[in-house]
């Protein structure tokens, strides 16, 4: 199974700066996600990270809040900017391995914005 | 309608009991199905896929309904680490993702 590392593990922020998350996978992966958990609440998908172009987001987010890139098929980053006590939230890189057909999730970043 | 619901209980059972969760979803397209489990404060994981003609691990088993659009789980004689919150998942209409329910809580009690 793929084994995921995100940085940092949690942080927090003030309002209206920005946050990079990082996640790194120990294997090279066609698909990365990145989602978002707010307290008491399931996951909700961000965007797709696509390796080599622009990610895909998902309805209510978007580039400008939440750029991400994928520089190769280990690594990608979650940015979110100009932060708000709204972004307060868990925010978890996933993989999905293509050879055990299973997703696989790191352990999470938790945000809280101040 | 939401793509994936859930119970989202919490279900508060006795050590030794059985108990199953159901989840609907509603996209007729959608060919993978899984169960995580999640425990408080750490990342989801995989409990197991779903299969068409249903499949059982230890004392747990899923169940797929396509007719109907749900898909259950059964635990039998639960444990205290059975405490945890179970996610129903299915994928997306495009395919491409994966849609996450909002969970069902689970306390087994002494």
């Amino acid at each position: 199974s793929a084994v995921i590392s995100q940085k940092p593990s949690r942080d927090i922020c003030q309002r209206g700066t920005s946050l990079t998350i990082q996640c790194q996978v120990d294997s090279q992966v066609t698909m990365m996600f990145w989602y978002r958990q707010q307290p008491g609440q399931s996951l909700t998908l961000i965007a797709t990270a696509n390796q080599g172009s622009e990610a895909t987001y998902e309805s209510g987010f978007v580039i400008d809040k939440f750029p991400i890139s994928r520089p190769n098929l280990t690594f990608s980053t979650l940015t979110v900017s100009n932060m708000s006590p709204e972004d307060s939230s868990i925010y978890l890189c996933s993989v999905w391995d293509t050879a055990t057909y299973e997703q696989y999730f790191g352990p999470g970043t938790r945000l809280t914005v101040t | 309608r939401k793509e994936v619901e859930q119970d989202p209980g919490p279900f508060n059972v006795p050590e030794g009991a059985t108990v199953a969760f159901n989840c609907t979803y509603s996209n007729s397209a959608s060919q993978s199905f899984f169960w995580y489990r999640q425990d408080c404060r750490k990342e989801p994981k995989l409990l197991m896929s779903v299969y068409s003609s249903g499949n059982e691990d230890g004392r747990f088993t899923a169940q797929l309904n396509r007719a109907s659009q749900y898909i259950s789980l059964l635990i039998r004689d639960s444990k205290l680490s059975d405490s945890a919150t179970y996610l129903c998942v299915v994928n997306s209409a495009n395919g491409q993702n994966f849609v996450f329910g909002p969970g069902t809580r689970l306390s087994v009690l002494p």
